[in-house]
C-alpha cells in the first residue's frame, strides 16, 4: 500500500494569510521528499523538494519542513494568492529506488 | 526549453480497442517515469524507463500494459484491449539522472473508455 498520506483532504484560507499543508510518510528509508501543485486538468508541476540531511529549505513564498522523528512534512505558503488554488501532492523516493510514492492530496482554496 | 511533452491529450477508445499514450521527455533527460491518476486520487507509479531498458515495472499490471523507450524517438505506454477500469490519466515524468533526481511532469493523456 502507499506509505505517504495526508492529514487534510481540503483547506480553505483567506486571500493573503499563510497556508500549511501536512504529510505523513511510514517508509524511514525514504530520503528525497517533493511537493508537487496540481491544478485542474494539468500535470503536476514542481514546487519544492528537500533530502533527508535538511530540516527545511526555502523556496519563493514556499518553505518546506521535514520531521524525520516523526516522519512528517509540511509546505508552507506565505501570502497566499487565488493562483495558488490547486491540488497539493507530497511524494516521497524510497532510497535506492527510482520511483514517486504519492500521497493522496490536499485540495488549497482560497477565500477573497 | 519544451517540458515534457505527451499526445494524445485525450484518448477515446472502445472496449477492446488498443490505446497508444507517447511521452518525450524534456532535453537532456534519459529516464522517464509513467504513473497513472484516477479521479481525486494521487499519482500511482507504473514504469521506469532509461533507452531502450526498463528498468523498474513494477507497478505495470502484469496483462495488456506494455512501455517501451526506444533509442530513436518517444517513451510509449501501450494498452491493448482496454477496459473501462483503464480509464485515468497517464502522467510521463522524465529526470537527468536517476535515482533521486527531480521528475518534471508533462500535462499528461487523458483516456476513456466508452
Amino acid at each position: 500500500g502507499e506509505s505517504v498520506g495526508l492529514h487534510l483532504p481540503t483547506l480553505s484560507v483567506q486571500e493573503g494569510d499563510n497556508s500549511i499543508i501536512n504529510c505523513a510518510y511510514s517508509n524511514s528509508a525514504s530520503d528525497y521528499f517533493i511537493w508537487y501543485k496540481q491544478e485542474s486538468g494539468k500535470g503536476p508541476q514542481f514546487i519544492i523538494d528537500i533530502r533527508s540531511n535538511m530540516d527545511k529549505r526555502q523556496g519563493q513564498r514556499v518553505t518546506v519542513l521535514l520531521n524525520k522523528t516523526v516522519k512528517h512534512l509540511s509546505l508552507q505558503i506565505a501570502a497566499t494568492q487565488p493562483g495558488d488554488s490547486a491540488v497539493y501532492f507530497c511524494a516521497e523516493n524510497l532510497q535506492g529506488a527510482q520511483k514517486l510514492v504519492f500521497g493522496q492530496g490536499t485540495r488549497l482554496t482560497i477565500n477573497p | 526549453n519544451a517540458g515534457v511533452m505527451q499526445n494524445p491529450r485525450h484518448l477515446v477508445r472502445r472496449r477492446g480497442q488498443e490505446a497508444r499514450l507517447r511521452c518525450s521527455p524534456m532535453k537532456g533527460h534519459s529516464h522517464v517515469y509513467w504513473y497513472r491518476q484516477l479521479p481525486e486520487e494521487g499519482l500511482k507509479f507504473m514504469v521506469y524507463l532509461q533507452k531502450e531498458n526498463i528498468i523498474d515495472e513494477s507497478g505495470m499490471p502484469k496483462e495488456r500494459f506494455s512501455a517501451e523507450f526506444p533509442k530513436e524517438g518517444p517513451s510509449i505506454l501501450r494498452i491493448q484491449q482496454v477496459v473501462r477500469g483503464d480509464s485515468a490519466a497517464y502522467f510521463c515524468a522524465s529526470s537527468r539522472w536517476g535515482g533521486s533526481d527531480t521528475q518534471y511532469f508533462g500535462p499528461g493523456t487523458r483516456l476513456t473508455v466508452l
